[in-house]
């Protein structure tokens, strides 16, 4: 069975800091690992996928199949990137979550 | 597009009464699910469809849940009778399968609290 564990229901970080949020899976396949966040207010969305290794509103991810993480990081936290994070392992259709970290960032 | 499309947002109830969830997927998508979010246990998978046709209900609750989509652009989840238990924010999502990047797109959820 896929599991993904979010370890940290809140992180709270100062502007400018570096942040990682951190993500472990369990799956016995190639996962397919994905954040998803949740800004105040809006909806659920996708933020970045391992596969296309990119980096999105400066957030990067790297999937360590040692280590079975996926954890995302950020350099220097702006307050903006407060909001909901989820990670999230898909084998075929189905799209499991974390339960979430909650990320403040103070002035 | 105006993006997947829920109703009620929010919905109050007393225990015992029958409670129905509306979801408009985005034009063109083909696979539909409803997810369950609570405190306690993050976001479930309650149900998938894909081409209107229930694939994966494995993470329906009991039976007092149920889901149908009777066409491409309409689902429904119903719960009868409600509990307090119930209580949590359902959100549907819709994706065009075989989409490799995975990427399904949510609504903004359907808030509801069973008294």
């Amino acid at each position: 069975a896929q599991r993904v564990t979010q370890p940290e229901k809140l992180l709270s970080v100062f502007k400018g800091a570096p942040v990682e949020l951190k993500c472990n899976y369990s799956y016995s396949g190639s996962p397919e690992l994905f954040w998803y966040v949740q800004y105040s207010r809006q909806r659920l969305q996708l933020l970045l996928r391992h596969i296309s290794r990119e980096s999105i509103k400066g957030f990067t991810a790297d999937l360590n199949k040692g280590e079975t993480s996926f954890h995302l990081k950020k350099p220097f936290a702006q307050e903006e990137d407060s909001a909901m994070y989820y990670c999230a392992l898909t084998r075929n259709y189905k799209l499991t979550f974390g339960k979430g970290t909650l990320l403040t960032v103070n002035p | 597009d105006a993006g997947v499309i829920q109703s009620p947002r929010h919905e109050v109830t007393e225990m015992g009464q029958e409670v129905t969830l509306r979801c408009k997927p985005i034009s063109g998508h083909n696979s539909l699910f409803w997810y369950r979010q609570t405190m306690m246990r993050g976001l479930e998978l309650l149900i998938y469809f894909n081409n209107n046709v229930p694939i994966d209900d494995s993470g329906m609750p009991e039976d007092r849940f149920s889901a149908k989509m009777p066409n491409a652009s309409f689902s429904t989840l119903k719960i009868q009778p409600s509990e307090p238990r119930d209580s949590a924010v359902y959100f549907c999502a819709s994706s065009l399968a075989g989409d490799v990047t995975g990427e399904l797109f949510f609504g903004e959820g359907s808030r509801l609290t069973v008294l």
